[in-house]
């Protein structure tokens, strides 16, 4: 156990839905990072927050955002979904940007 | 444009040899690098990393190597077992940025 959180596990939506991620990062940390891996793709990262803060943005969609709360977990909001937004997305997260981060089961989204 | 690239898909290793998985990266600005392990339905897990100050390390059956004239990293478990069996991604990040970029993973498969 990783001891990041991330819920639900799977996720089943049709197209055009929206849905919202959630993850939980480690005790004591304060980065979270969002990664999507599709089918035979590798992990690519999506956006990583600190302390609240956005801090770097990678190949994320204006469809869709992420926010990080006071409490430090984080939510990963995706909008319009198209067929090819089916994906594991994980988060991580470490007590500061940079050394090892730690990752979260993921979650499976489907969209049909 | 992928900046790093883990060319091997697949690895089928006997059990008791030597597994080797490599990773190349394109950008001299990488300093940090890091090997992770998954297995299926489960986050990535931190198996080992390297800084660009040092060549090697190595930690139990698992050693790094790191070639920075060649932007080469390579991932040596000595001897493997049929618990290795796992998808491996090499990540590489640029120290003071927040963004891990990740390989599209070697999936090893150890033969008993």
């Amino acid at each position: 156990d990783s001891g990041v959180t991330q819920t639900p596990k799977h996720l089943i939506t049709a197209t055009g839905q929206r849905v919202t991620l959630r993850c939980s990062p480690r005790s004591g940390d304060l980065s979270v990072y969002w990664y999507q891996q599709s089918l035979d793709q590798g992990l690519q990262f999506l956006i990583h927050y600190y302390n609240g803060e956005e801090r770097a943005k990678g190949n994320i969609l204006e469809r869709f955002s992420a926010q990080q709360f006071p409490d430090l977990h984080s939510e990963l909001n995706l909008s319009s979904l198209e067929l090819g937004d089916s994906a594991l997305y994980f988060c991580a997260s470490s007590v500061s940007p940079g050394g090892t981060i730690a990752f979260g089961s993921g979650t499976r989204l489907t969209v049909v | 444009d992928q900046q790093v690239k883990q060319n091997s898909p697949s690895l089928s290793v006997q059990e008791g040899r030597i597994s080797i998985l490599n990773c190349d990266y394109t950008n001299s600005m990488f300093d940090y690098f890091l090997w992770y392990k998954k297995y299926p339905a489960e986050g990535p897990t931190f198996l080992i990393s390297i800084s660009s100050i040092k060549d090697k390390n190595e930690d139990g059956r698992f050693t790094v190597f790191l070639n920075k004239s060649a932007k080469h990293l390579s991932l040596h478990i000595v001897p493997s077992q049929p618990g290795d069996s796992a998808v491996y991604f090499c990540a590489v990040l640029t120290s003071g940025t927040y963004k891990y970029i990740f390989g599209t993973g070697t999936r090893l498969k150890v033969l008993a």
